[in-house]
């Protein structure tokens, strides 16, 4: 069975600072790999996604997430934090190669402080 | 277009009692989803549906059902609600194809006392 894990529960940066949220999947075939990110209250928004080809995939708000293969890893960055990024974010794999059966890690909250 | 919508957006039931939560899209997509969401969980797949007529079990299915009559409508029901389905409850839509986004509502929140 697949599995996510993100290690890192709550993550506190500054304004201005690079982040990097990680992601550890577990897939026998290749994987349909998702960040999504949810503010207070809100649904979930996806970020970025990546299914096959270049490793490197771009998303929206400026954040990006790098392919591993032989790390099993997804992580998540962005060059600098703005404060409206505080907010929870979800790594998940597409069950079965496809992007409709998904496994939720369990969140890393974002804290940014001034 | 709405997007996919969810209603109610909050509910407090008694131990027992039914109640069914609404989940609808127009944007014509053939897949459609629920999931819950538990502190230090994640979200995990209730049920799901590939098309009108056709649905089925998810992760953690057990006291919930669900049904598909249209394209654009999904409900899920509990029909004796117990303290562990408190949680958030989300539906998400995608069109068939293998790489296409799913989109998920704002959530219904549920207590069940």
């Amino acid at each position: 069975a697949q599995s996510v894990t993100q290690p890192d529960i709550h993550i506190t940066v500054s304004e201005g600072a690079s982040l990097e949220l990680r992601c550890n999947y577990s897939y026998g075939a290749t994987p349909y790999l998702f960040w999504y990110v949810q503010s207070p209250g809100q649904g979930l928004q996806l970020l970025l996604k990546y299914f096959s080809g270049d490793t490197l995939v771009q998303g929206i708000k400026g954040f990006e997430a790098e392919f591993k293969r032989s790390q099993s890893s997804f992580n998540l960055r962005k060059p600098s934090v703005h404060w409206s990024d505080a907010a929870e974010y979800f790594c998940a794999v597409g069950q079965a190669g496809t992007a409709s059966k998904l496994t939720f890690g369990t969140g890393t909250r974002l804290q940014v402080t001034l | 277009n709405a997007g996919v919508t969810q209603t109610p957006k909050f509910q407090v039931l008694k131990t027992g009692q039914s109640m069914t939560l609404q989940c609808a899209q127009d944007m014509n997509h053939e897949y459609m989803s629920w999931y819950r969401q538990d502190p230090g969980m994640g979200l995990r797949l209730i049920h799901y549906s590939v098309g009108a007529g056709i649905t089925d079990q998810g992760e953690v299915p057990n006291g919930y059902n669900v049904s598909r009559s249209t394209t654009e409508d999904f409900p899920l029901r509990l029909l004796s609600a117990a303290p562990s389905q408190t949680s958030v409850y989300f539906c998400a839509s995608r069109r068939q194809g293998r790489t296409d986004t799913q989109y998920f509502g704002p959530g219904t929140r549920l207590t069940v006392l």
